[in-house]
C-alpha cells in the first residue's frame, strides 16, 4: 500500500535558519504529492502541492520538488521564522480504484520550532 | 464564511456515553472525510464518503458510525466512549478526479474529544 516516511522529529531552529524536512513515499503509479501545515490549536491547512514528477510547489517562501527517481517530496525554506512554528505533514494522494478512492495517506508529522 | 465547519470544537465526556460530531462544508465538494489525530499528532483516515455513499471504512470499531444526509455534511456518532477515544477528530473535504485529489484536502478546525 501507500505510504509516507517523514524525518523524525522535533526540530529546533534560530530564525533564519535554513529548513530541510525530508519526506519519502512509496505508492504505486504517480501520486499527487502535498505538505500541509498545522498551526497550535488548528486544523490541517494546505501549504503546497505537485501533482507530477519535477514539479516544484512554493508557497510562502516554503519549497518542495517531486522527485520521481527518488520518491522523495522535500520541504525547504531559506530562512525560517518564528511564526513558522508549526507541524508539517508530507502526504499523497494515490492512483484511482478501490478503497483508496480520493485517501490521503500522512506521514508522522515533524514538529517545527524556531527560536528568536 | 467558514469552508469547513466542525461543531463542537471542544467535548468532554464520560466513559459509556454516546456523542456526535457534526460536519459541514460549503465548498461544493463530493467527498468528505474524517480523520482521527492521536496524542503523537499521527493522523489516519477513518472514513470518507463520495455524495452520500461510504467509500473508505478503515478499520474502526463499529462504536464508530458515520452519517451523510447529503453531499454537503458529515457526521460522526460515536457510541459507549472509551479512554482510547480521547483524540482530536478532524473532518475535511476535497474535490475528488477519478478518485485522485489534485488540489489536497480542506480540514475542519478539529474536535477535541476528551473522555474521563
Amino acid at each position: 500500500g501507500n505510504s509516507v516516511t517523514q524525518m523524525e522529529g522535533p526540530v529546533t531552529l534560530s530564525e533564519e535558519a535554513f529548513l530541510t524536512i525530508n519526506c519519502t513515499y512509496t505508492a504505486t503509479g504517480y501520486p499527487s504529492l502535498f505538505w500541509y501545515v498545522q498551526y497550535p490549536g488548528e486544523g490541517l491547512q494546505l501549504l503546497l502541492k505537485a501533482t507530477k514528477a519535477d514539479d516544484k510547489g512554493s508557497n510562502k517562501g516554503f519549497e518542495a520538488t517531486y522527485r520521481k527517481e527518488t520518491t522523495s517530496f522535500h520541504l525547504e525554506k531559506g530562512s525560517v521564522q518564528v511564526s513558522d512554528s508549526a507541524v508539517y505533514f508530507c502526504a499523497l494522494s494515490g492512483p484511482a480504484g478501490g478503497t483508496s478512492y480520493g485517501k490521503l495517506t500522512f506521514g508522522q508529522g515533524t514538529i517545527l520550532t524556531v527560536h528568536p | 464564511d467558514t469552508a469547513v465547519s466542525q461543531t463542537p470544537k471542544y467535548l468532554v465526556t464520560q466513559m459509556g456515553n454516546d456523542k456526535s460530531i457534526k460536519c459541514e462544508q460549503n465548498l461544493g465538494h463530493d467527498t468528505m472525510y474524517w480523520y482521527k489525530q492521536d496524542s503523537k499528532k499521527f493522523l489516519k483516515i477513518m472514513f470518507s464518503y463520495n455524495n452520500k455513499e461510504l467509500i473508505i471504512n478503515e478499520t474502526v470499531p463499529n462504536r464508530f458510525s458515520p452519517k451523510s444526509p447529503d453531499k454537503a455534511h458529515l457526521n460522526l456518532h460515536i457510541n459507549s466512549l472509551e479512554l482510547g477515544d480521547s483524540a482530536v477528530y478532524f473532518c475535511a473535504s476535497s474535490q475528488g478526479m477519478s478518485g485522485r485529489v489534485i488540489a489536497g484536502y480542506t480540514f475542519g478546525s478539529g474536535t477535541r474529544l476528551t473522555v474521563v
